[in-house]
């Protein structure tokens, strides 16, 4: 069974304006962990925010928020005042607390591809 | 900068040979893991490393394998190369204060690009 879907394949946004990246997560373990990765072309992964099953309130870092919503299993992305660097793929990712097999593994979404028009 | 280095940044090689891809992590990270990103497969988990000693094992080929050394770096060695293993290696670390709390992030390097022709 998935995990971690990212339902959106591509996503245009103009510059300056706010857009929200979609993760849906499946798990059964009570404590686990949220993340979001950028990919730019160039290949690296850069780790942008974090957000903890227990945590009350939505993670932000900058520019970064994470609309969690814990029922819903959903831990979508918001990039506020998209600027054209922030042109790249974005990975959703969790992190189980026991998982069989793969115990602190990452399991990652499909991604999103965000394109920033000026 | 993640502060996780992996060499060599790309690599070409040919069906059946053998290549070391070498990693870095972080000052005071250790555990070290690998990851596969490839366009059928997506990203996927290899092999985790926890100060010296295999952790966990994920969707990793017999023709691999890795270690990890006493100075922390890693090496992932991978044999009997096929076309399908072209792909795009990441090496991760994090702190792992051994908990496996989830909140540990892990810091990616820039990846070795493998290509096998």
């Amino acid at each position: 069974a998935q995990k971690i879907t990212q339902t959106q394949p591509g996503m245009f946004v103009q510059e300056k304006e706010a857009v929200t990246l979609d993760c849906t997560y499946d798990t059964s373990d009570p404590s686990y962990g949220l993340f979001w990765y950028k990919q730019p072309s160039s290949g690296e992964m850069i780790f942008l925010i974090y957000q903890g099953s227990y945590d009350q309130q939505n993670a932000t870092e900058g520019r970064y928020s994470l609309n969690f919503q814990k029922a819903r299993k959903s831990a979508n992305l918001v990039i506020s005042a998209s600027q054209l660097g922030d042109s790249a793929m974005y990975f959703c990712a969790m992190r189980e607390a026991r998982f069989s097999g793969g115990y602190n593994k990452l399991i990652f979404g499909a991604g999103t591809r965000l394109a920033v028009h000026p | 900068d993640s502060g996780v280095t992996q060499t060599p940044k790309h690599l070409i090689t040919a069906t059946g040979q053998r290549v070391t891809l070498r990693c870095s992590p972080r000052s005071g990270d250790l555990s070290v893991y690998w990851y596969q990103q490839s366009l059928d497969q997506g990203l996927q988990f290899l092999i985790q490393y926890y100060n010296g000693e295999e952790r966990a094992k994920g969707n990793i080929l017999e023709r691999f394998s890795a270690q990890q050394f006493p100075d922390l770096h890693s090496e992932l060695n991978l044999s009997s190369l096929e076309l399908g293993d072209s792909a795009l290696y990441f090496c991760a670390s994090s702190v792992e204060s051994g908990g496996g709390g989830v909140e540990e992030t892990q810091y990616f390097g820039p990846g070795t690009r493998l290509l096998v022709l």
